[in-house]
């Protein structure tokens, strides 16, 4: 079965620390990938996504991720961090079978993010 | 902007009350999703409308229902809510399967 893992439940960092997320995923053929930040009571917003093609991509706000299919992974990184980078972050995979059926994302549970000043 | 707008963002209601949650959209997207958001835990996808081609997933309650009646809009009714419902309930579109925009969610309490 399909899953993303996050394991990471909790991270805390210092303002202008450099900041990397980690996200495993199972899937046997290439999958889509998405981070999405949410906020406090708010909705997701993406991030970055890799559909296929260079395996650094840039997103919004200063992130990047790398997608390393050896290692079924795709962190989320971020050289300098800001206080107003605290929030949930959400690794999900849109398995491609599965995907190109409907759509589903699967989630792992998210790491929140601490920035102290 | 073109955006995903849900209403309202904070829904009351009792125990066993019928209640609605709205969604629109002005992207055009051909594909509509409601997720149920749990406290601290990871959106759950509850079903969507490919098109006008509705999706349940297989562990969604019959509790939860969903119409919609044109493109831009797509709701969540859910018959006798439950203490257990008490959620976030977020709406997202796409267009084909490509990614997925969230809108700013409803959260619900029950009573």
């Amino acid at each position: 079965a399909q899953s993303v893992t996050q394991p990471d439940i909790h991270i805390t960092v210092s303002e202008g620390a450099s900041l990397e997320l980690r996200c495993n995923y199972s899937y046997g053929a290439t999958p889509y990938l998405f981070w999405y930040v949410q906020s406090p009571g708010q909705g997701l917003q993406l991030l970055l996504k890799y559909f296929s093609g260079d395996t650094l991509v840039q997103g919004i706000k200063g992130f990047e991720a790398e997608f390393k299919r050896s290692q079924s992974s795709f962190n989320l990184r971020k050289p300098s961090v800001h206080w107003s980078d605290a929030a949930e972050y959400f690794c999900a995979v849109g398995a491609s079978v599965i995907y190109n059926q409907g759509g589903k994302l699967i989630f792992g549970q998210g790491t929140e993010l601490s920035v102290k000043p | 902007d073109a955006m995903v707008i849900q209403n309202p963002r904070y829904q009351v209601t009792q125990f066993g009350k019928p209640v609605t949650l709205s969604c629109s959209q002005t992207l055009n997207h051909n594909v509509m999703y409601w997720y149920q958001q749990k406290s601290s835990q990871a959106p759950k996808l509850l079903f969507h409308y490919y098109d006008k081609d509705f999706n349940n997933e297989a562990d969604t309650p019959d509790n939860f229902q969903s119409r919609r009646p044109n493109t831009s809009f797509c709701f969540l009714d859910i018959r006798s809510p439950g203490l257990g419902d008490a959620a976030m309930y977020l709406c997202a579109t796409s267009r084909d399967k490509e990614t997925q925009y969230f809108g700013p969610g409803t959260r619900l309490l029950v009573l």
